[in-house]
């Protein structure tokens, strides 16, 4: 599974957008961008997944460049709500041969 | 539709005993992982089982164990109790094809004094 890196934290003010970047140099062509945002003491929860290009949902848009080696979450006008761990994870979330590697997320802290 | 149910939500030990976890998915859900989370080492995969059959296992001492039953539901095994498996244990189901999402429950708090 492709290896990811996250900046460790972040730190925004309410009603700004703010955009975590996660590093996957050796994505295979098979491998899609998933993340994830987690609050202390719960598990995960699905935000966005994608292959290629820009994806946008209700809560976020994930932008991918053509060469696939990075990703980019892009959370608009974050409120206080917003602040939690986002994980980055690549690969198929159930592929046949490699282990389930989540990295150590970004921690983001959404000021008033 | 429910969600992925884990039991207990804390749980206190202490060293040398065993526990055992539950973990009942989505209905429909034939895979099921688990993840050992800690401050220290983040999100650490253990195991998945798919259709009653691990398919995957991470690198754990063998004093971690799971097995999952034929209406999918699943538990994890951990003997021997040593205070570094204090951690959050977490369950995670899917429909097991390629590239679904993973759908968590709340998680086990497992305390080893």
């Amino acid at each position: 599974l492709a290896k990811t890196t996250q900046p460790i934290s972040m730190d925004s003010y309410e009603g700004q957008e703010v955009n975590i970047t996660c590093s996957h140099n050796n994505i295979a062509t098979n491998d899609y961008i998933t993340w994830y945002q987690q609050f202390p003491s719960q598990g995960p929860r699905f935000i966005i997944q994608g292959y290629k290009t820009k994806v946008t949902n209700e809560v976020a848009s994930l932008f991918i460049p053509a060469d696939r080696k990075s990703s980019t979450l892009s959370l608009p006008r974050v409120s206080l709500s917003d602040t939690a761990v986002y994980y980055c994870l690549v690969g198929p979330p159930m592929n046949r041969d490699d282990k389930i590697i989540f990295g150590k997320g970004t921690r983001l802290h959404i000021l008033p | 539709k429910a969600g992925v149910t884990q039991t207990p939500r804390y749980l206190i030990k202490t060293r040398g005993q065993q526990v055992t976890l539950s973990c009942s998915p989505i209905s429909g859900h034939r895979s099921v992982s688990w993840y050992q989370q800690t401050p220290g080492q983040g999100l650490q995969f253990l195991f998945e089982y798919f259709s009653e059959t691990q398919r995957n296992k991470g690198n754990f001492p063998g004093r971690f164990s799971g097995r999952q039953f034929s209406n999918s539901r699943s538990e994890m095994n951990v003997s021997t109790l040593e205070l570094g498996d204090s951690a959050l244990y977490l369950c995670a189901s899917s429909p097991g094809t390629r590239n679904e999402k993973l759908f968590f429950g709340s998680g086990t708090q497992l305390s080893v004094l």
